[in-house]
């Protein structure tokens, strides 16, 4: 069974600071990886998607995230974060077994400080 | 172009009644999937609809169903609530052959058993 695994719960880093969040996957099958973003009382906003091809993958907002197929890892980076990036951050793989699907982390949630 | 709209944003019910959640899909999205997210959670696969049908189905018990409109639109209905119920739903469209690359979430309802 496919699953993803956010090593950390909850990061915290200062204003301009580099941040990695990290996500883990398990599959035994090629995969789609996904990082979405949730503001408070609001919905999941796609940062970026790896489908295929570069396995550097650059979003939205100043954040890139790097497939490394050996290490079934798909971290997510910022090389200087803002007051704004502060919310929760998910991490998802497309499960194709039996319905287009994904499957979730259970969420990183970053605090930037001033 | 719109976006996905979800109706209503907040929902207060008691447990043992009946609740229906509204969502309207994106312009030229033709599928619609449901999510819960519990508190501190990532979102969890309910249900998927394509052409008025459930194309698969999440870990979730009969007493969750939905419906799918000839317009796309979709309903959520969770029958006889549960404390367990308490979450955020969230849906979210697709294009026709895309699946999951091309997700649209909603904002979600937030939903309140008490």
């Amino acid at each position: 069974a496919q699953s993803v695994t956010q090593l950390d719960s909850q990061v915290p880093v200062f204003e301009e600071a580099p941040v990695e969040l990290r996500c883990n996957y398990s599959s035994s099958v090629s995969v789609y990886l996904f990082w979405y973003v949730q503001y408070p009382n609001q919905g999941l906003q796609l940062l970026l998607k790896y489908l295929s091809g570069s396995t550097l993958v650059k979003g939205i907002n100043g954040f890139e995230a790097e497939f490394n197929k050996s290490q079934t890892s798909f971290h997510l980076r910022k090389p200087s974060v803002h007051i704004s990036d502060t919310a929760e951050y998910f991490c998802a793989v497309r499960n194709f077994y039996n319905t287009d699907k994904l499957i979730f982390g259970t969420g990183t949630r970053l605090q930037v400080f001033p | 172009e719109t976006g996905v709209t979800q109706s209503p944003t907040h929902l207060i019910k008691t447990r043992g009644q009946q609740v229906t959640l509204r969502c309207s899909s994106q312009s030229g999205h033709n599928t619609v999937s449901w999510y819960q997210q519990a508190l501190g959670q990532g979102p969890q696969f309910i249900f998927q609809y394509y052409r008025e049908e459930e194309n698969g189905r999440g870990n979730f018990p009969p007493r969750f169903s939905g419906l799918q409109f000839p317009n796309y639109s979709s309903e959520l209905n969770v029958n006889a609530l549960e404390l367990d119920d308490s979450a955020l739903y969230l849906c979210a469209s697709s294009l026709p052959g895309t699946g999951v690359s091309s997700y649209t979430f909603g904002s979600g309802t937030r939903l309140t058993v008490v």
